[in-house]
């Protein structure tokens, strides 16, 4: 079964610093997706940044880039110039890419506090 | 990407009652997913309901507890039946895009059993 590890439960960051979120995971597969979600506190569950493990570049979008390392099953994910707007729970999560149906399977969250 | 809706956004419900979820999704999607957050945790698949046929559920739900209904390619129906305060969570109906490689979320349902 896939697991993904989230090791941080709390990180924060001034506000227009970098930070960095860890997330690892563990599966047998060789082609997946991976996911950074965001959920502010309005609840809703945002798609952040998502990567496809065939692609050796690591996916960007605007201020969120993740590190992926494939042979490691690690992929963080980078924010620069943070804003007060980014504070949120941060989820990582896995899909397996072998059928169109298969389940997410979700980290246990960071909680990222943005100071001003 | 896809817009969906949930309805309703929040309730407070008595133990003992039911109420259904209802979400709305803005083009038509094959699958169809619901999460269950309880506090400070995590998401949890609850089933996977896809349109003509029988909801597929995740070790720990039942139908019994949890009926879904996929009326169609656009709708789905969350039933959170005989309530305790155990259920007191959000609610996440999310779909798989018409590409096939990302998961969409709703707003959620937060639901308190009292």
């Amino acid at each position: 079964a896939q697991t993904v590890t989230q090791s941080q439960p709390e990180m924060s960051v001034q506000e227009a610093e970098t930070v960095t979120l860890s997330c690892t995971y563990d599966t047998s597969e060789s082609d997946y997706y991976l996911f950074w979600y965001k959920q502010p506190p309005s609840r809703q569950m945002i798609l952040v940044i998502r990567q496809e493990a065939y692609k050796q570049q690591n996916a960007t979008e605007n201020r969120f880039s993740v590190n992926f390392q494939k042979a490691a099953k690690s992929f963080s994910l980078k924010i620069s110039d943070s804003q007060l707007g980014d504070a949120a729970m941060y989820f990582c999560a896995y899909r397996p890419y072998k059928s169109s149906g298969d389940k997410l399977t979700f980290g246990t969250g960071t909680r990222l506090a943005v100071r001003p | 990407s896809a817009v969906i809706s949930q309805k309703p956004s929040r309730d407070i419900c008595q133990r003992g009652t039911s109420l259904t979820i209802q979400c709305q999704v803005d083009s038509q999607v094959t699958m169809m997913f619901w999460y269950r957050q309880q506090p400070g945790q995590s998401l949890t698949l609850i089933a996977t309901a896809n349109q003509g046929s029988e909801a597929t559920y995740e070790s720990g739900f039942v139908i019994d507890k949890f009926p879904i209904s996929r009326p169609n390619l656009t709708f789905s129906t969350l039933t959170v039946s005989n309530m305790s305060p155990e259920d007191s969570s959000i609610y996440l109906c999310s779909v798989l895009d018409r590409s096939g490689n990302t998961i969409y979320f709703g707003e959620g349902s937060w639901l308190t059993v009292v």
